[in-house]
């Protein structure tokens, strides 16, 4: 089964810093990998996803990631943060075919300090 | 419209109350979820629904009874709950659920305390 960790459980940064966020991954067969944010009291919103193709993918509000095959990795960076993007950040994993079955990671609680 | 709407945003019950939660969604999606998230954790599967048919059910226990009555509307029935399902529980919706790494669309959830 296709699972993802995220180390860091907390990560703060001063505002207008850059920010990674790191995410591994663990599967056998290919995968799809996202990354989704919550904000306080909120839903999830997706940021950004990798299905393939190019291995740098941009998203929404300025993130971008980087999916790297020889690391199992895809980590999320930013170059300058704001006080708005304060969350928590979600990497997660799906298996292409059958139904949508998404597993989510233990998730980074970004601050960013102003 | 965008939005995933969950009713109501919160929800107290005792463990012998019957009790739903509602979610919603205007997008044409043929999809709809609903997930799990205690405290601090990530959101956990419960139910995956594709054309109003069940297609997923990660072995959750029966005093949770999801419904699909039409294609824009999720229902979860809950009965006889423990306390330690208080958590938020998150509905979500993709165009479809074929495994093409669809997009999901959350509501912000319906934070659930059983006394």
């Amino acid at each position: 089964a296709q699972s993802v960790t995220q180390l860091d459980s907390q990560v703060p940064v001063f505002e207008e810093a850059p920010v990674e966020l790191r995410c591994n991954y663990s599967s056998s067969v290919s995968v799809y990998l996202f990354w989704y944010v919550q904000y306080p009291n909120q839903g999830l919103q997706l940021l950004l996803k990798y299905l393939s193709g190019s291995t740098l993918v941009k998203g929404i509000n300025g993130f971008e990631a980087e999916f790297n095959k020889s690391q199992t990795s895809f980590h999320l960076r930013k170059p300058s943060v704001h006080i708005s993007d304060t969350a928590e950040y979600f990497c997660a994993v799906s298996k292409p075919g059958g139904y949508q079955k998404v597993t989510f990671g233990t998730g980074t609680k970004l601050q960013v300090i102003p | 419209d965008t939005e995933v709407t969950q009713t109501p945003k919160h929800l107290v019950m005792g463990m012998t109350n019957k009790k739903s939660l509602k979610c919603e969604q205007h997008m044409g999606h043929r999809a709809m979820y609903w997930y799990k998230q205690k405290a601090k954790k990530p959101p956990e599967l419960m139910f995956v629904y594709s054309y109003e048919k069940l297609s997923i059910n990660e072995s959750v226990p029966s005093r949770f009874s999801p419904e699909c009555p039409n294609s824009s509307l999720l229902n979860l029935h809950l009965h006889a709950l423990q306390p330690e399902d208080s958590a938020l529980y998150l509905c979500a919706s993709s165009q479809e659920s074929t495994g093409k790494g669809e997009k999901l669309f959350f509501g912000s959830g319906t934070q659930l305390s059983v006394l």
